[in-house]
């Protein structure tokens, strides 16, 4: 079975440029869930889709940050504009089910995006 | 206080002995509880869910829940180098199913 896939790996930009990042969730996986980890911190959710529905969106800097999960199965997140302290690994995960309701919600991360502003 | 807890380290732990990891949360609602393990520059890999008081055992590794106490710790038996990395303790409330995430314990087995 695939993993979550993530892209790119890598992205060095200026502050006030822009920046998107991509995700594919495990096949059939119904919920994905975009993190942000600063070093030396646990992630922190951003966002949070059931299918192509937000759940839970409360820690996303709306000003900024933007989600979108088209279809309800890949997923980008764009940062406009960046700030340095935007710099960060950007995760994404997926989880079977984490519906409301729902108890066993194991998530799955991917490899991440590391983000450099300068 | 922040919602979950755990002891930054590094907690540094010969070969062969026994490593426990320890985390307390806040939230008495609380229903799942995970522990990740997460190698520098690597994301974070699941490796124990638990969701019901007790013990629960996994080869090497054993989960402990105790809801009265709002504690859940992770004993890993014969520890190995390859055990070096950060753990993650991650709690969910069932009905939100947003999971929280501690800072995570840096684990250092030494030779």
């Amino acid at each position: 079975e695939a993993g979550v896939a993530q892209s790119p790996r890598y992205k060095i930009i200026e502050k006030r440029q822009s920046v998107a990042f991509w995700c594919n969730p495990i096949s059939g996986h119904a919920t994905l869930y975009w993190y942000q980890q600063i070093l030396g911190q646990g992630p922190k959710l951003l966002i949070q889709f059931q299918n192509n529905g937000v759940v839970d969106d409360s820690q996303l800097p709306k000003d900024r940050f933007s989600a979108e999960r088209l279809k309800g199965v890949d997923s980008t997140l764009k940062i406009q504009p960046a700030k340095l302290e935007d710099s960060a690994v950007y995760l994404c995960a997926s989880s079977y089910s984490g519906g409301v309701g729902e108890i066993y919600n194991e998530q799955f991360f991917g490899p991440g995006t590391r983000l450099t502003v300068l | 206080q922040k919602e979950v807890e755990q002891n930054s380290g590094p907690l540094s732990v010969p070969e062969g002995a026994i490593a426990s990891l320890n985390c307390t949360y806040s939230d008495r609602g609380s229903q799942s509880f995970f522990w990740y393990r997460q190698y520098s520059g690597k994301s974070p890999e699941l490796i124990m869910s638990i969701y019901s008081n007790g013990d629960k055992e996994d080869g090497r590794f054993t989960a402990q829940l105790n809801k009265a106490s709002q504690y859940v710790s992770l004993l890993i038996r014969d520890s190995q180098p390859s055990d070096s990395a950060t753990y993650l303790c991650a709690v969910s409330h069932s009905s939100a199913s947003k999971i929280i995430f501690g800072s995570g314990t840096r684990l250092s087995i030494r030779p």
